[in-house]
């Protein structure tokens, strides 16, 4: 069955980088690929970035100069880092599976079960 | 960017109540449009795809409408397990947009 999951540290340093891993499995990721959305705490959805099943990227306008998603497919992982990290990038990170087929998108119906990332010294 | 806007923020209603949020597209999403339900402390759970499509397991007491720029999520007979918050996303136009979120409790 499809199953994504986020790890990563639960505490960084503000003006740090953040590295989050999403561990998929059920899927391939050559086949679909894998979305970032972060919530921080109490607030709503913001959708970070995607990689594509091609491993081509596109990032959040407001993100995209700190931001960076990677995968390994032998190991069936996605990457995010996101540098320069302040108070405000305080929420839980999620990564949700991608369903575009070439010619529609549809929404997000798998998910990881999020990790909350604290900034703060 | 297609910005939703989804209204009320909060709602409280009562057992067997029938509950309307309404989102607000602010272009043309030709019914792109899932409604999610999250529980505390859980991911977000897709209810309604293309906008009134019921997602596979998801009970019938949930029901989606609307098209162009407006849609609705109702809930009939509310249940003590559908206390939750609600999110919009539009997916008609990249990048993939949600709504603010309508937070749903027991009166």
């Amino acid at each position: 069955q499809v199953q994504l999951k986020e790890s990563g540290p639960g505490l960084v340093q503000p003006s740090e980088t953040l590295s989050l891993t999403c561990t998929v499995s059920g899927f391939s990721l050559t086949r679909y690929g894998v979305n970032w959305v972060r919530q921080p705490p109490g607030k709503g959805l913001e959708w970070m970035g995607t990689i594509w099943n091609d491993g081509n990227t596109d990032y959040n306008s407001a993100l995209k100069s700190r931001l960076s998603i990677s995968r390994d497919t032998s190991k069936s992982q996605v990457f995010l880092k996101m540098n320069s990290l302040q108070t405000e990038d305080t929420a839980i990170y999620l990564c949700a599976r991608e369903d575009y087929d070439g010619t529609y998108y549809y929404p997000f119906a798998y998910w990881g079960q999020g990790t909350l990332v604290t900034v703060s010294s | 960017d297609i910005r939703m806007t989804q209204s009320p923020a909060s709602l409280s209603a009562s057992l067997g109540e029938t509950v309307n949020i309404e989102c607000l597209a602010s272009e043309d999403i030709y019914s792109d449009l899932a409604w999610y339900q999250q529980k505390p402390g859980k991911s977000p759970q897709l209810l309604i795809y293309n906008a009134n499509s019921l997602q596979n397991g998801v009970p019938s007491r949930f029901s989606g409408s609307g098209s162009g720029t407006q849609y609705s999520l109702k809930i009939n007979s509310l249940q003590s397990e559908d206390v939750a918050t609600y999110f919009c996303q539009q997916y008609n136009n990249y990048p993939p947009t949600f709504g603010g979120g309508t937070k749903l409790e027991l009166k």
